[in-house]
């Protein structure tokens, strides 16, 4: 089991520009979250896929943050049109709904995004 | 939204000093879990218990639901033991999860 795996784990953009960020989640696991972690808010929900399908996209900024998950095998962040204050490690988690470890959430190692 | 309290903000411990953290939610809850972390690293699970008292070597979670809280106990502390502590809620229909803000723990030799 390789746990939840994220690329890159380091992207630098300058400003303007788009970056994309991957997850592949824990193979069987239906549930796909992403958050993003600074200092200064900490950890913030920013959407969720269930079976593939967007649950809860309450946590994007509503402009040039999207997020897909074409297959039960990866989903994608993108962001376009980068700003500094989009600084931020990304993270990628995953939960099994079903099973002995239901309700449980595993996380990647995230992706660090600088905006210069 | 939900509400999740986790006290104290930062602690210092000498090293050896035990600490107790404590995470309090303002609903029912069915999946509770705690996690660990280095600065600049990722969260790492340390126990999902949703219901009662867990071990693991110096750990020990307790979640009593009725009262609305889990503890998190770290015995006989090391320096490794230095980072921030999260919990993490679910709540019944597997919509999102809900993260108290965190303790910051220093231990010094």
């Amino acid at each position: 089991n390789a746990g939840v795996i994220q690329t890159p784990r380091h992207k630098v953009t300058g400003k303007g520009q788009e970056a994309t960020l991957w997850c592949e989640p824990i193979s069987g696991h239906s549930a796909v979250f992403w958050y993003r972690q600074t200092i200064v808010q900490g950890l913030e929900f920013l959407t969720y896929f269930r079976n593939q399908a967007p649950i809860d996209d309450s946590g994007m900024p509503k402009e040039r943050f999207s997020a897909q998950m074409p297959n039960q095998s990866h989903s994608t962040l993108k962001i376009q049109s980068t700003q500094p204050q989009d600084s931020a490690v990304y993270l990628c988690a995953s939960s099994p709904l079903g099973g002995p470890n239901t309700g449980q959430l595993y996380f990647g190692e995230g992706s660090k995004l600088t905006v210069l | 939204g939900q509400q999740v309290q986790q006290s104290p903000a930062s602690l210092v411990l000498q090293e050896g000093e035990n600490a107790e953290l404590q995470c309090n939610f303002s609903t029912s809850l069915n999946s509770m879990q705690w996690f660990y972390q280095r600065p600049g690293g990722s969260l790492v699970s340390l126990f999902y218990n949703p219901s009662g008292t867990k071990h693991s070597g110096r750990l020990t979670s307790t979640t009593v639901i009725k009262e609305r809280r889990s503890s998190l106990h770290i015995s006989s502390s090391q320096t490794t033991d230095s980072g921030t502590y999260l919990c993490a809620l679910g709540y019944t229909g597997y919509q999102n999860f809900y993260f108290g803000k965190g303790t910051s723990l220093t231990v010094i030799p």
